[in-house]
């Protein structure tokens, strides 16, 4: 097992574009989180799924926002109408039922120009 | 809104110096989490205590989580080059009904051969 992996690892984009990302959590893990981190901040929590379930989401995340672990293994990350603020790394993590201990993956950075 | 803070953000040492990097929340944490991140990558799980007043040591790194479990501290010994980096402190917050870690912003340490 090589851990959480995310594609791409970079992404550049217009404003307006929509950008897709993906997580592969590790492989055993139920729990699949995502989070985004702005440059000078620690991580900050967008959303989780159990399973394939989306349980929480974060109020950063706006309705251009919108996440989907369809079978409950990989997830993607999809912004719709991208905006120069939109503009950081976004991490997603897994972790199994116990211990809740949750491990990152390199992330994707975008950047909107 | 749960807050967490990191101190001190910067840091530069000499190699062979100690250091202390805390981590402090006015609410009580269910668990703790450090971690590791080199710029570009994703953060690296270093240890998660859980029991108030528990001490962990990882090599040159003993981890402390405070007894009312709202602060914990991490120490490096003798630091060298390869410990540069930020560490990020992220707890999980008891009756919170949520798995989302709240971060710190982070503490950046140089070591300075």
């Amino acid at each position: 097992d090589t851990g959480v992996s995310q594609n791409p690892r970079h992404k550049i984009t217009k404003r307006g574009q929509n950008v897709t990302f993906r997580c592969d959590p590790i492989s055993e893990h139920n729990r699949l989180y995502w989070y985004r981190q702005t440059l000078g901040q620690g991580p900050e929590f967008l959303t989780y799924f159990q399973n394939e379930a989306q349980l929480e989401k974060s109020r950063l995340l706006s309705d251009r926002f919108s996440a989907e672990r369809p079978k409950g293994s990989f997830s993607t990350l999809e912004i719709q109408r991208t905006e120069q603020g939109d503009s950081a790394m976004y991490l997603c993590a897994s972790s199994p039922s116990t211990p809740d201990t949750q491990y990152f993956g390199p992330g994707t950075r975008l950047t909107v120009l | 809104t749960q807050l967490l803070e990191q101190s001190p953000q910067f840091l530069s040492i000499q190699e062979g110096e100690n250091l202390t990097v805390y981590c402090n929340s006015s609410s009580v944490f269910s668990s703790l989490q450090w971690y590791r991140q080199e710029p570009g990558e994703g953060p690296v799980l270093l240890v998660t205590v859980v029991t108030g007043g528990e001490v962990k040591k990882l090599k040159r790194l003993t981890f402390q989580f405070g007894d009312a479990r709202k602060d914990s501290s991490l120490h490096i010994t003798a630091a060298q080059p390869g410990d540069t980096g930020l560490y990020l402190c992220a707890g999980a917050y008891s009756g919170a009904g949520s798995y989302q870690l709240t971060f710190g912003k982070g503490t950046k340490l140089s070591v300075i051969p």
